[in-house]
C-alpha cells in the first residue's frame, strides 16, 4: 500500500523556469515531510523539509508547500538549473519518535533543459 | 553535517553465497538505522529497522532469516544477504538519524548487489 504517491514519473523544464514537483499522501497521521534528490546508484540527498504545523518552507531556490486538508505537498525550484536534473523523492514520517522510518513516494525524474 | 558511510558500493556474488553490507555513522551515534531496498524505477521500500543492542524490526514480507541485520554498536549496522539468489539483486540503502540535527535522516551512498 503506497501511502506516499508521486503521480508524475517525469518532468521536463526549460532552464530558468520554475519546476513544480507534486506529492500526495493518504495517511493523515504523517506530520513531517521531506524532499530528497537522488542520482542513479547513489543514496538520496536531503533537500528541504516541512513540519505539518507549517504550510510553507523556503531554502534558497527550493520552496516546499504543504496543504494538509488536501494531503498534498509540492516542491518548487526556481530558477531551475541543469544541475537540478535528477530523481526527486518526497517522503513522510509519523511523529518524532526515533524509530519512525520514512515512507517514500515513487519519485519524479526532473530534466532541466539548457 | 552528519555522514553515513555504506560499504561496499557495488558487489557481484554467485548464487548461494552470502554478502555483508556495512553501514556506519561517521561522526554521530545512531541508535536506530533503517535499511531500504530499491528496485529499478521504483520507490525506496523499507526492509527493516535496526536497533542498537536489540533485534531488528522487519517489515511485512521481508524474510528475517534471509536478511540478517546486526546493530552491535552505536555506529555500525550490517545487513547480510544469506544464500543470495538473482532475485535479491537490487540497490540497498541504509539510513541513520542524527539527534544533534533536528529530525535529520542521513543516507548512505547505497550498495548495488548483483547475484549471478
Amino acid at each position: 500500500d503506497q501511502q506516499v504517491k508521486q503521480n508524475s514519473p517525469s518532468l521536463s523544464v526549460q532552464e530558468g523556469r520554475i519546476s513544480i514537483l507534486n506529492c500526495d499522501y493518504t495517511n493523515s497521521m504523517f506530520d513531517y515531510f521531506l524532499w530528497y534528490k537522488k542520482y542513479p546508484a547513489e543514496g538520496p540527498t536531503f533537500l528541504i523539509s516541512i513540519s505539518s504545523i507549517k504550510d510553507k518552507n523556503e531554502d534558497g531556490r527550493f520552496t516546499v508547500f504543504l496543504n494538509k486538508s488536501a494531503k498534498h505537498l509540492s516542491l518548487h525550484i526556481v530558477p531551475s538549473q541543469p544541475g537540478d536534473s535528477a530523481v526527486y523523492f518526497c517522503a513522510a514520517s509519523l511523529g518524532l519518535g526515533g524509530a519512525n522510518n520514512l515512507f517514500f513516494g515513487t519519485g519524479t525524474r526532473l530534466t532541466v533543459i539548457p | 553535517g552528519a555522514v553515513v558511510s555504506q560499504h561496499p558500493s557495488r558487489v557481484i556474488c554467485k548464487s548461494g553465497t552470502s554478502v555483508k553490507i556495512e553501514c556506519r555513522s561517521l561522526d554521530f551515534q545512531a541508535t536506530t538505522m533503517f535499511w531500504y531496498r530499491q528496485f529499478p524505477k521504483q520507490s525506496l521500500m523499507l526492509m527493516a529497522t535496526s536497533n542498537e543492542g536489540s533485534k531488528a524490526t522487519y517489515e511485512q514480507g521481508v524474510e528475517k532469516d534471509k536478511f540478517l541485520i546486526n546493530h552491535a554498536s552505536l555506529t555500525l549496522s550490517t545487513l547480510t544477504v544469506t544464500s543470495a539468489h538473482p532475485e535479491d539483486s537490487s540497490f540497498y540503502i541504509c539510513s541513520a538519524r542524527d539527534w544533534a540535527e533536528n529530525y535529520g535522516y542521513t543516507f548512505g551512498s547505497g550498495t548495488r548487489l548483483t547475484v549471478v
